[in-house]
């Protein structure tokens, strides 16, 4: 399976800044996802970073909030925005790779907005 | 590092014990089906996977079973480790769509 390095591991922000959260690949991968998860909840899907092309959004997610980039098969990076401390959470990476098998995920970016 | 699954439910078993985590799912229409193993600080960790056309896949010390009738999932862990101590998360979908996540359940072993 792919081998993913996402950064940082973790920040502390100041609400109303944005932190830019990258998510590097070792292999050409043909999905990436970005999710979230809130503390003490599952995961949930924010976005499919498209390459090439603008993000697909899911419902309660916008562009605005969250911006991603997907310049090439094995790099994509997510923008959270204007922070509030409601955006406290874990956010992470997931690729799949050609056969679209065996879904992989980064450790995660662990973010505390103050 | 951050804990993960505070709120979740727990089961909890004495090491050795074998376990069993089940899971729910709600889309008729999925045809693949992953378990995740998620440890404190870390990201979710692939155990095992298992497609529509099948009802049962065993790997090293864990199983799963499907059964699509009722859309019910479940994960299997022989002899229960310490180790094994994590939040364990079902994960579906249809086709090449994201993966869509259950809610998660605790698993303590209790040495």
């Amino acid at each position: 399976s792919a081998v993913i390095s996402q950064k940082p591991s973790r920040d502390i922000c100041q609400r109303g800044t944005s932190l830019t959260i990258q998510c590097q690949v070792d292999s050409q991968v043909t999905m990436m996802f970005w999710y979230r998860q809130q503390p003490g909840q599952s995961l949930t899907l924010i976005a499919t970073a498209n390459q090439g092309s603008e993000a697909t959004y899911e419902s309660g997610f916008v562009i605005d909030k969250f911006p991603i980039s997907r310049p090439n098969l094995t790099f994509s990076t997510l923008t959270v925005s204007n922070m509030s401390p409601e955006d406290s959470s874990i956010y992470l990476c997931s690729v799949v790779g050609a056969t679209n098998y065996g879904y992989t995920f980064g450790s995660g970016t662990r973010l505390t907005v103050v | 590092g951050e804990s993960v699954g505070l709120h979740l439910p727990t089961l909890s078993v004495q090491e050795g014990d074998n376990s069993i985590i089940n899971c729910a799912y709600s889309n008729s229409a999925s045809d693949y089906f992953i378990w995740y193993k998620q440890e404190s600080g870390k990201g979710p960790q692939f155990i095992i996977d298992i497609r529509s056309n099948m009802d049962k896949r065993q790997g090293q010390r864990v199983t799963v079973l499907l059964n699509k009738t009722v859309k019910h999932l479940s994960l299997q862990i022989a002899a229960t480790q310490p180790g094994d101590s994590a939040v364990y998360f079902c994960a579906e979908n249809m086709g090449n769509t994201p993966l869509v996540f259950g809610k998660g359940t605790r698993l303590s072993v209790i040495a």
